[in-house]
């Protein structure tokens, strides 16, 4: 089955910027997910990426997609305090009827 | 439009209790989904309604879990006997076309 594997924690200085990457087995999938979950609240899609694009960016959101290499990763530049929160990677699996998430990377700032 | 609605946000139940969960997909969107999120670790899919058929319930944990949407409009999750393991955070999710999933903000379960 399908496997997505993230990094647990990540520290980042104010103002800097951040990078959460993700792997994946398999993917038969459109687009490929990161979702936001901040304390206390639901999970907020934050960005995706079509499955034929190698490089999306919004604003301060850039992900990047490594098809060959099954590596999905999302860079926040110039990081704020309210950028603190989980952050998942999310692939659809198999015929789409599920989204496989990983375990999530728990992103904090330091001032 | 009004988001996926979740209830309660916060359940506290006792070992044995029965509990049961309630998801408002967003109107309209035939496709609704159950995950869960258990001691911090990944979230897991339980199971894909489309309309009133169980499209999917390959993640359903055991036969203590039982998932309805009579109708095709709110679904339920019930857990009986609840059990300490099943304590985590409850998902759920809409989408119309099985992309752009819309979660709701989750019910916290905690077992004790």
């Amino acid at each position: 089955g399908e496997d997505v594997e993230q990094s647990l924690f990540l520290s980042v200085r104010e103002g800097d910027s951040s990078v959460i990457n993700c792997t994946y087995t398999d993917s038969s999938s459109t687009y490929l997910y990161w979702y936001k979950q901040e304390p206390g609240a639901g999970l907020q899609l934050l960005t995706y990426i079509f499955s034929n694009m190698d490089m999306k960016q919004d604003q301060r959101l850039t992900v990047l997609l490594n098809k060959k290499d099954k590596h999905l990763s999302l860079r926040i530049a110039d990081t704020q305090t309210g950028d603190s929160a989980i952050y998942f990677c999310a692939v659809p699996y198999s015929s789409a009827s599920k989204i496989i998430f990983g375990s999530g990377t728990r992103l904090s700032i330091r001032p | 439009e009004a988001g996926v609605t979740q209830f309660p946000s916060h359940s506290v139940i006792e070992k044995g209790q029965t509990v049961t969960l309630r998801c408002d997909p967003i109107s309209g969107h035939d496709n609704l989904y159950w995950y869960r999120r258990v001691m911090g670790k990944e979230i897991k899919f339980l199971l894909h309604f489309v309309k009133e058929s169980k499209q999917d319930e390959s993640g359903m944990p055991n036969n203590r879990f039982l998932a309805e949407r009579t109708g095709g409009t709110y679904s339920t999750l019930k857990v009986q006997p609840a059990e300490l393991e099943d304590s985590g955070v409850y998902f759920c999710a809409s989408s119309d076309t099985g992309n752009g999933y819309t979660f709701g903000s989750g019910t916290r379960l905690t077992v004790v």
